[in-house]
């Protein structure tokens, strides 16, 4: 099983459409959580962490599930700017030991 | 936030060459840098953790003879891409953090690496 995984999509919507990406870790003892946005040939940047009371940020809310293992990430009202691949990345250890998922790449239309 | 300098973004070299990749944390020290390989379409593999004045630590199947890694100072890391190959060419990307913990992960710009 790998550490972190991901549905690769790709995600294809309309325009101010609700869309949600799913990502499972392997490691119960995992300490933090976030969501990455890469651009096509771009470093990764951090879009939000993701705490266990789950949170919000604009357009963005991700949700975290301990005992499943499970993190989401759901964007209301998608923007045409918010085409990108979203890596889910779990921190595994306390020295900043990140792994990424492989990414859920996202097309928004017009 | 902190800022991580990767260079080169880009660089092309013949096979069997020496390719040295730089990982600068500009505005804080970082004792513990990453390296990531990402194949096209593929997800960010770590390939070794950089510790400053030790040696790294080398992920399964990473050949720590090929892709040397030096962490000098608290603030630069290197990998040099030893002899390297037409299937050794892929985006080679850098992160830091501000301390150990829950923090995130600050990355370098990546490089764009191509052996021809």
């Amino acid at each position: 099983r790998k550490e972190v995984e991901q549905d690769p999509g790709p995600f294809n919507v309309p325009e101010g459409a609700t869309v949600a990406f799913n990502c499972t870790y392997s490691n119960s003892a995992s300490q933090s959580f976030f969501w990455y946005r890469q651009d096509c040939r771009k470093e990764p940047k951090l879009l939000m962490s993701v705490y266990s009371s789950g949170n919000e940020d604009g357009r963005f809310t991700a949700q975290l599930n301990r005992a499943s293992q499970y993190i989401s990430l759901l964007i209301r009202d998608s923007k045409l700017s918010d085409s990108a691949t979203y890596l889910c990345v779990v921190n595994m250890k306390n020295n900043n030991d990140m792994r990424f998922g492989a990414g859920t790449r996202l097309t928004v239309k017009p | 936030g902190a800022v991580v300098s990767q260079h080169p973004s880009r660089v092309i070299c013949k096979s069997g060459t020496s390719v040295k990749i730089e990982c600068r944390s500009l505005d804080f020290q970082a004792t513990t840098m990453f390296w990531y390989r990402q194949f096209p379409k593929q997800s960010l593999m770590l390939m070794a953790t950089s510790n400053e004045g030790s040696k790294a630590t080398y992920e399964q199947g990473v050949e720590k003879d090929k892709f040397l890694i030096n962490h000098a100072s608290l603030t630069l890391s290197t990998l040099t891409v030893t002899s390297a190959h037409p299937e050794d060419s892929s985006f080679y990307i850098c992160s830091a953090s501000l301390s150990t913990g829950n923090t995130e992960a600050f990355f370098g710009q990546g490089t764009r690496l191509t052996v021809v």
